[in-house]
């Protein structure tokens, strides 16, 4: 149990346009969803907050105008990296919690920005 | 944030030696402490985990020691095997932030045969 999926895998666009990640819990229902953003050889920085049907919280110094993030179920998070550059190239990794402390990731998604 | 200092950087470790990780962290609201293991391209999955309550934590290979006065916890792999090879993260986090993580900076390990 307790099954994150995360969508796509890998996606490579162009400078200048939109893609949309999806994180989906698939045995659970996730009242709050995470988004971490990891470089190479580098830690898991948290991005944003979400929680079902409610504006996303964003940590200092992310823009929440680039990386628009909608929770509009319980069960789908997704984040948008608009007008995406070559320095938003990144491993995206999202989590899902039902309320308790522990969270469950998905495998994360590998953005490559040309 | 509140950090959480993890060391060392990488590690080197020969089969069947012990490999220990360590943790310190700053904030003594913090009360959920895990442990996760990453490979390469693929997100993070639960190892173990402790709360403050207790002092060490044993599953199968791996142990989880915490020093709540020092503001430390550790995690000791025993047999290390290469297949254990990986980067490891300590975590912390408050129970009423349900499952809001501040991640150390990752250790990776790599354990020769």
């Amino acid at each position: 149990g307790a099954v994150v999926s995360q969508h796509p895998s890998r996606v490579i666009c162009k400078s200048g346009t939109s893609v949309k990640i999806e994180c989906r819990s698939l045995d659970f229902q996730a009242t709050t969803m995470f988004w971490y953003r990891q470089f190479p050889k580098q830690s898991l920085m948290l991005m944003a907050t979400s929680n079902e049907g409610s504006k996303a919280t964003y940590e200092q110094g992310v823009e929440k105008d680039k990386f628009l993030i909608n929770h509009a179920s319980l069960t789908l998070s997704t984040l948008t990296v608009t007008s995406a550059h070559p320095e938003d190239s990144s491993f995206y990794i999202c989590s899902a919690s039902w309320g308790g402390t522990e969270a469950f990731f998905g495998q994360g998604t590998r953005l490559t920005v040309v | 944030q509140q950090q959480v200092k993890q060391s060392p950087q990488s590690l080197i470790v020969q089969k069947g030696g012990i490999s220990i990780i360590n943790c310190a962290y700053e904030n003594t609201a913090f009360d959920y402490f895990p442990w996760y293991q990453q490979f390469p391209g693929k997100g993070p999955a639960l190892l173990i985990a402790i709360r403050p309550d207790v002092s060490e934590k044993k599953e199968g290979r791996f142990t989880i020691s915490f020093n709540k006065s020092a503001k430390q916890f550790s995690l000791h792999i025993m047999d290390s095997q290469p297949g254990d090879s990986a980067t490891y993260f300590c975590a912390a986090s408050k129970d009423n932030q349900g499952g809001k993580l501040i991640f150390g900076q990752g250790t990776e390990l790599s354990v020769k045969p």
